[in-house]
C-alpha cells in the first residue's frame, strides 16, 4: 500500500551493527506495528503503539526497541545486529475501527545480518 | 489463546481451475478473521475480512471465504485461478483478549499458490 512506506528497502549490515528501520504513513492512523517475517513462521509482532505517548512490546521484542517521532513515523532500531535478526520487517498500520481494526503493510525491509 | 493453522504450506492449480486454501481456527472468543495475499517482493494486500456479519465474505479479485463456526473453518475461495494470483496467502485471526483495546494479529505460516498454464 503506497500510504505506508518503509525506507531502506533492502539493507546488509554486519554483526554488532546498530540499524534503524523506518516507516512512514500518510493514511491518518494512530495506530502503527513493527512485525517480521521469517519463511515458514507467518508474521510475528514486534512492537506496537496506540499514539505517541504509547509504546508496547510485542511477542518478540528483544533485541530492539521502537520511537515514535510523530504520528506518522514509527522507527524500529537493532542496537547491536545479531543474525538471527536477519528477516524481512513489516511496518503496519490501522486506525480504531468497530469491534477490529484492520491492519494496511508497508512494502517491507529485507535485512540481511552478516 | 488463539490461533490459526493453514493446512496446506503449498497448493498448485491450472490456470482456469477452482482454488481452495484451507485454514482452521481456534477461538475462545467470537473472531475476527482476515484473509492477506503477499506477492513476491510486496507488502501483504487485504484480500477479506469477516467481523460477524455474513458468513460468506467477499473480497477482491473474485476471492472469497465462508465462515464455519462448526468446523472452525475460514477456507479461501476461487472459481477459476488466474495466473496472476501465483502468490502467498496468510490466514490471520484477531486475538481480542488483550486489554486497551487492541487487536493483535495472529498470522498462520503461509500458503504459496502456483498457477501453472
Amino acid at each position: 500500500d503506497a500510504d505506508v512506506t518503509q525506507t531502506p528497502r533492502n539493507r546488509i549490515t554486519k554483526t554488532g551493527k546498530r540499524i534503524m528501520l523506518e516507516c512512514s504513513q500518510t493514511k491518518g492512523h494512530d495506530r502503527m506495528y513493527w512485525y517480521r517475517q521469517d519463511p515458514g513462521l507467518g508474521l510475528r509482532l514486534i512492537y506496537y503503539s496506540f499514539d505517541v505517548k504509547d509504546i508496547n512490546k510485542g511477542e518478540i521484542s528483544d533485541g530492539y526497541s521502537v520511537s515514535r517521532q510523530a504520528q506518522a513515523k514509527f522507527s524500529l532500531s537493532l542496537e547491536s545486529a545479531i543474525p538471527n535478526q536477519t528477516a524481512l520487517y513489516f511496518c503496519a498500520t490501522s486506525a480504531q475501527s468497530g469491534r477490529t481494526d484492520t491492519q494496511y503493510f508497508g512494502p517491507g525491509t529485507r535485512l540481511t545480518v552478516l | 489463546a488463539q490461533s490459526v493453522t493453514q493446512l496446506d504450506s503449498h497448493v498448485s492449480v491450472s490456470e482456469g481451475t477452482p482454488v481452495l486454501l484451507r485454514c482452521n481456527y481456534s477461538s475462545s472468543y467470537s473472531p475476527s478473521l482476515f484473509w492477506y495475499v503477499q506477492h513476491p517482493n510486496k507488502g501483504l494486500q487485504l484480500l477479506l475480512k469477516y467481523t460477524s456479519a455474513a458468513t460468506l465474505v467477499k473480497g477482491i479479485n473474485g476471492f472469497e471465504a465462508e465462515f464455519k463456526k462448526s468446523e472452525t473453518s475460514f477456507h479461501l475461495t476461487k472459481p477459476s485461478a488466474h495466473m496472476s494470483d501465483a502468490a502467498e496467502y496468510f490466514c490471520v485471526v484477531s486475538d481480542q483478549t488483550l486489554s486497551g483495546g487492541y487487536n493483535k494479529l495472529i498470522f498462520g505460516a503461509g500458503t504459496r499458490l502456483a498457477v501453472h498454464p
